[in-house]
């Protein structure tokens, strides 16, 4: 099936560092979201977008849907201890079985902040 | 309070025996959708619908049966299942209205010895 390489993996930062995770595809998608998920809990939704070149701000966090549509980032800025957690990107498509709702989602990055 | 409720939260269970795992939305949303949280591989969708009566396979489906005979409620059937079929499970659902981004439940923990 469809892929999103989700990058980097994990990461280790200092209290108040900001923060930077990608995703890319080889296809193109029309949709982009970004989603939290802290222990024991469901994903949550951060930030979606759905324009190529959007920027779109929540709070500290900055997320842009690329121009090419294969691509998406995630900002964070000064880091504090409650931003650890693991960091999904999604994408979706209606290149994927004619339907938004299969939604793709990336392996994820876990962040871990050195308080 | 608009959310995804899954049911149960943690299940043990031995292979072969049936079991289902609910999962009911109360936003009225036409999409839903199950994944599985495995280590190392992210989510993964099982199933997804568009509406009632509505179903598609997503990128594991084997192992797995779901329904939709109602708007709200979605059902994860694992007819027999085996110790692979061991994870976290999400059940998700969404809207055209709120663009598609999806509300997750707080997971079911399979355990199958």
């Amino acid at each position: 099936g469809q892929q999103l390489n989700q990058s980097p993996q994990s990461m280790f930062i200092q209290e108040g560092e900001d923060v930077s995770m990608n995703c890319t595809s080889s296809s193109i998608f029309n949709t982009w979201l970004w989603y939290k998920q802290d222990p024991g809990e469901g994903p949550v939704l951060l930030i979606a977008l759905y324009k190529a070149g959007e920027l779109t701000s929540n709070g500290r966090l900055t997320a842009q849907f690329g121009i090419t549509r294969k691509d998406s980032f995630l900002n964070i800025s000064a880091s504090i201890p409650s931003d650890v957690g693991i960091y999904f990107c999604a994408g979706a498509s209606d290149y994927l079985g004619g339907s938004q709702g299969n939604l793709i989602f990336g392996k994820g990055t876990k962040l871990s902040v050195k308080p | 309070e608009a959310q995804v409720t899954q049911n149960p939260r943690y299940l043990i269970t031995v292979t072969g025996k049936k079991l289902t795992v609910t999962c009911s939305q109360n936003m009225n949303h036409e999409y839903m959708s199950w994944y599985r949280q495995d280590p190392g591989l992210g989510l993964r969708q099982i199933y997804y619908s568009m509406n009632v009566e509505v179903t598609d396979k997503g990128d594991v489906p084997e192992g797995y049966k779901v329904s939709r005979k109602e708007k709200r409620n979605f059902p994860l059937i694992l007819e027999s299942p085996s110790p692979n079929q061991t994870s976290l499970y999400f059940c998700a659902s969404s809207s055209r209205q709120n663009n598609y981004g999806y509300t997750f439940g707080s997971g079911t923990r399979l355990t199958v010895v």
